[in-house]
């Protein structure tokens, strides 16, 4: 059983550009969440979806960010017009049901 | 302000030395999680104590839960050089739901 997958493990951007970020979860995982690490920071919380169904976006900025878990394919955590403060290490994980997590190995955004 | 406070932010020990990590928590919880990270990495989960429970064993790893206190403590005994990583608590709230909410990590060094 593969574990999560994150891909791209590293994205550069410029300013203004946009980001796509995906998660696989692990087979038989229908819960996602996304999770933002600034350097030398634990992890926040940012978003938790269930299949085509945003659970709880309470830790999503207002603007540029959106996330999806079509009922088909990844996970999809979107930036739109990076800015330089958006750098950081993205983590998705996935559950089956309940509270243990299992993580990805996370997406590095570096915006130039 | 922030539901996980780990203490203290660095640790360097000798291997072979016991090393002890704290976490400070701020409302009530669920369930309490120790993950770690290595650096670059992503996390990956140790061991979860539930709210009902004091202590909880695996392998070289020993977590006790004061919920009196707020507060729980990580103990690596016998420490390896591969143990050097980060090391991070997380808290899921009564009502369960799946929101970690991390603290900022203990930096653990073992020297060979």
């Amino acid at each position: 059983n593969a574990g999560v997958m994150q891909n791209p493990r590293h994205l550069v951007r410029r300013r203004g550009q946009e980001a796509r970020l995906r998660c696989s979860p692990m087979k038989g995982h229908s819960h996602v969440y996304w999770y933002r690490q600034l350097p030398e920071e634990g992890l926040k919380f940012m978003v938790y979806l269930q299949k085509e169904n945003i659970i709880d976006e309470s830790g999503m900025p207002k603007e540029r960010f959106s996330a999806e878990f079509p009922k088909e394919g990844p996970s999809i955590l979107r930036i739109q017009q990076v800015v330089r403060g958006d750098s950081a290490a993205y983590f998705c994980a996935s559950s089956p049901i309940g509270n243990e997590q299992y993580f990805g190995p996370g997406t590095r955004l570096t915006v130039t | 302000s922030q539901q996980g406070e780990e203490d203290p932010q660095a640790l360097s020990i000798q291997e072979g030395e016991n090393a002890t990590m704290n976490c400070s928590y701020k409302t009530s919880i669920n369930n309490l999680q120790w993950y770690r990270q290595n650096s670059g990495r992503g996390l990956v989960h140790l061991i979860l104590i539930r709210s009902n429970e004091r202590e909880k064993h695996s392998g070289r790893l020993r977590v006790t839960l004061d919920t009196s206190k707020k507060s729980s403590s990580l103990l690596i005994t016998a420490s390896r050089a591969a143990d050097t990583a980060s090391y991070f608590c997380a808290t899921i709230p009564p009502m369960g739901g799946s929101r970690l909410t991390f603290g900022e990590g203990t930096q653990l060094t073992v020297n060979p």
